[in-house]
């Protein structure tokens, strides 16, 4: 089964610097990708979708893909405290999601 | 908008016993999943199922069972906890393609 390597695996930025994060997926199964937001103890919401190479932006959060390389990226513009939770990557293909293990981002004022 | 409940938000279970986790959505997906959460594990999927009356095994089915009796329902079943089942646990809908939607989760303790 895919596989996905996502780093790092903590991460903490001064509010309004650049949070970057980064997926590896093992092979080219999924063809869909996304990114999710937890907030502790609480589900998760999806932040950004990207389905072909190149960027998606969504407010803040921008999505970068390059299928060649099978990496995914998240940056996170301004990131706020309240942006301070669990950061997860998945890909999608024939129903099934494969999950990062995430990044905790903390945002420091 | 899109509206995934769990329930109990939180049980403990003694080792044997049986378990059952509760998952509601109105969203009108065919597709439910079940996933548990560990630490350095992320994400782990047990069952997921494409409509009513289907349950398919995911990658980590061994020592559970699902049930979908209904577009709206699905449940995730423990006949003997154990507690290696010490977890939490996620349930989502969607439809193919398009973004999952969880519900908050439910944190199950196997003493």
């Amino acid at each position: 089964q895919q596989k996905v390597q996502q780093s790092p695996e903590s991460l903490t930025v001064s509010e309004g610097a650049m949070a970057s994060l980064n997926c590896t997926f093992s092979d080219g199964t999924s063809n869909n990708f996304r990114w999710y937001r937890q907030h502790s103890a609480k589900g998760l919401e999806v932040l950004v979708s990207i389905f072909s190479d190149g960027e998606k932006e969504e407010g803040r959060f921008t999505a970068h893909l390059n299928r060649a390389n099978l990496h995914v990226s998240l940056h996170i513009r301004e990131p706020q405290p309240s942006d301070s939770a669990v950061y997860l990557c998945a890909g999608t293909g024939n129903y099934k999601y494969v999950f990062g293990a995430g990044t905790r981002l903390k945002v420091i004022a | 908008e899109a509206a995934v409940t769990q329930s109990p938000r939180n049980k403990v279970a003694v080792t044997g016993g049986k378990v059952t986790l509760s998952c509601n959505q109105t969203n009108n997906h065919n597709n439910m999943y079940w996933y548990r959460q560990d630490t350095g594990h992320g994400l782990r999927l047990i069952h997921y199922s494409y409509g009513a009356g289907s349950t398919e095994k995911g990658d980590i089915p061994d020592g559970y069972k699902a049930s979908r009796p209904s577009q709206e329902n699905f449940s995730l079943i423990l006949e003997l906890a154990t507690p290696s089942q010490t977890s939490v646990y996620f349930c989502a809908s969607g439809d193919e393609g398009a973004p999952l939607y969880f519900g908050a989760g439910t944190r199950l303790s196997v003493l």
